[in-house]
């Protein structure tokens, strides 16, 4: 199992160009999350989603938009880039709850995608 | 404001030696802390999952506290080798009305492990 993979790994883009940033997660997950990871915070949820054909905000959704078209797969898109946005990208799934207690699902995060906004 | 504070935000020891590690958080109510490793460039790693029922848990050298009536938790790490570098992160889950609450994370303590 490859786990939770992420394209592309590295991406530099100019101001006000788009982009789509590429999760896939082998681990048949129904729970799926985009967050963000700049210096000196700790991860912030961009936006996540619970299941197929579903999305939802998170804590900074401004700028980004996403689709889950297939269980499998999560894209993070930006439409017109800025230097905000410059940041280390992360992807995690997680399952709906071994255990069945709500909320106790472990997140397996992928690689990482470092985007760079000049 | 649910909020997730860790200290000290970073540490160096000597191989060999033991550290511990601290997190506060704010969250209420509580679902359960997670520990994660992360090591640089890569994406974070759970080391452990506690409940508010739960007072302690182990991984390898990790072990991992919490104290649900002072909110706070600490990992602390036995015998630390080099590879034991890495930030790790204090992540708290809130717990809504029996929906899953968004994760909330602390800034990391960046730990170097010298030889």
């Amino acid at each position: 199992n490859a786990g939770v993979t992420q394209t592309p790994k590295f991406r530099v883009l100019k101001t006000g160009q788009s982009m789509t940033l590429l999760c896939a997660q082998d681990m048949n997950h129904e729970y799926m999350y985009w967050y963000r990871q700049d210096p000196g915070m700790g991860l912030r949820l961009i936006h996540y989603s619970v299941g197929e054909g579903t999305t939802a905000k998170g804590e900074v959704p401004d700028g980004y938009n996403v689709s889950r078209l297939k269980k499998q797969n999560f894209l993070l898109g930006l439409e017109s880039a800025a230097p905000s946005q410059t940041s280390v990208y992360f992807c995690a799934s997680s399952s709906i709850g071994t255990s069945g207690r709500v909320g106790y699902n472990e997140q397996f995060f992928g690689p990482g995608t470092r985007l760079t906004v000049l | 404001k649910n909020q997730v504070e860790q200290s000290p935000q970073s540490l160096i020891i000597l191989e060999g030696k033991n550290c511990t590690l601290q997190c506060n958080y704010t969250v209420s109510p509580f679902s359960n802390l997670r520990w994660y490793k992360q090591d640089t460039g890569r994406g974070p790693v759970s080391l452990t999952i506690m409940t508010f029922s739960e007072n302690t848990k182990s991984n390898g050298r990790y072990t991992a506290t919490l104290d649900a009536d002072t909110k706070q938790s600490s990992l602390h790490i036995t015998a630390s080798q080099l590879s034991d570098s890495a930030s790790y992160i204090c992540v708290v889950s809130p717990y809504y009305g029996g929906s899953q609450g968004n994760l909330i994370f602390g800034k990391g303590t960046k730990l170097s492990v010298k030889p």
